[in-house]
């Protein structure tokens, strides 16, 4: 079966620390892959896109990794600030599909 | 700039009460959808729709109904409403243009609780 996975336990990082989450995928072959972010009480934000043909994506603070080899993104806030403190949830597409898969989200915590 | 709205914010429900949730966009999007999330279980898209007049089955579209009449709304309904429907549902839309890799946008949910 199809499956997305993020880490279900939050990361705690100290500020100015760099935040590392990951989103493996199994039995999918996505066109793209996107990262949301998501503040309590509040609908998904979207961030960042990354291509299957991509290695890396970045902005401001932000990069994306894309390893189709692997199946998985790797997705880092650097410099992280408590405002960055929020789920980040990734997302997969294919093409001949119109939806979006999203992983369950990761939650992170930036201590001050 | 509105964006997605959602109305209500909040609702609570008797089991076997029918409600209607609203999604209205004023991007002129031509692909709408609805979520529901639940906890620990992520995003799950229930029903969506690629245009005016025109819906179809996510993942999880048992005991719901959906209607885009009009471009800039679609609306989620429930006919008979089960506790199992207790839920956060988000609406959202994305346009169709250049490429099919645009992001989604997301209104701020509705909150529904069934008693």
């Amino acid at each position: 079966s199809q499956k997305i996975e993020q880490n279900s336990e939050a990361l705690n990082i100290q500020e100015g620390k760099t935040a590392t989450l990951t989103c493996n995928y199994t039995n999918y072959s996505p066109a793209y892959l996107q990262w949301y972010r998501q503040d309590p009480g509040r609908g998904p934000v979207f961030l960042l896109l990354i291509r299957e043909n991509e290695k890396e994506k970045r902005k401001e603070r932000l990069k994306v990794t894309f390893d189709t080899t692997l199946k998985q993104s790797l997705f880092h806030i650097t410099a992280s600030q408590p405002a960055d403190s929020a789920t980040y949830l990734c997302a997969l597409f294919r093409y001949g599909n119109n939806r979006l898969a999203f992983g369950k989200g990761n939650q992170v915590v930036v201590i001050p | 700039n509105a964006g997605v709205t959602q109305t209500p914010k909040f609702r609570v429900l008797k089991t076997g009460q029918s409600m209607t949730l609203l999604c209205a966009q004023d991007m002129n999007h031509e692909y709408m959808y609805w979520y529901r999330q639940d906890p620990g279980m992520g995003l799950r898209l229930i029903h969506y729709s690629v245009g005016e007049g025109t819906t179809a089955k996510g993942e999880v579209p048992d005991g719901y109904n959906v209607s885009r009449l009009k471009k800039q709304n679609f609306l989620l309904g429930l006919e008979s409403a089960a506790p199992s429907q207790t839920s956060v549902y988000f609406c959202a839309s994305r346009s169709s243009g250049g490429s099919s890799n645009q992001p989604q946008h997301f209104g701020d949910g509705t909150r529904l609780s069934i008693l």
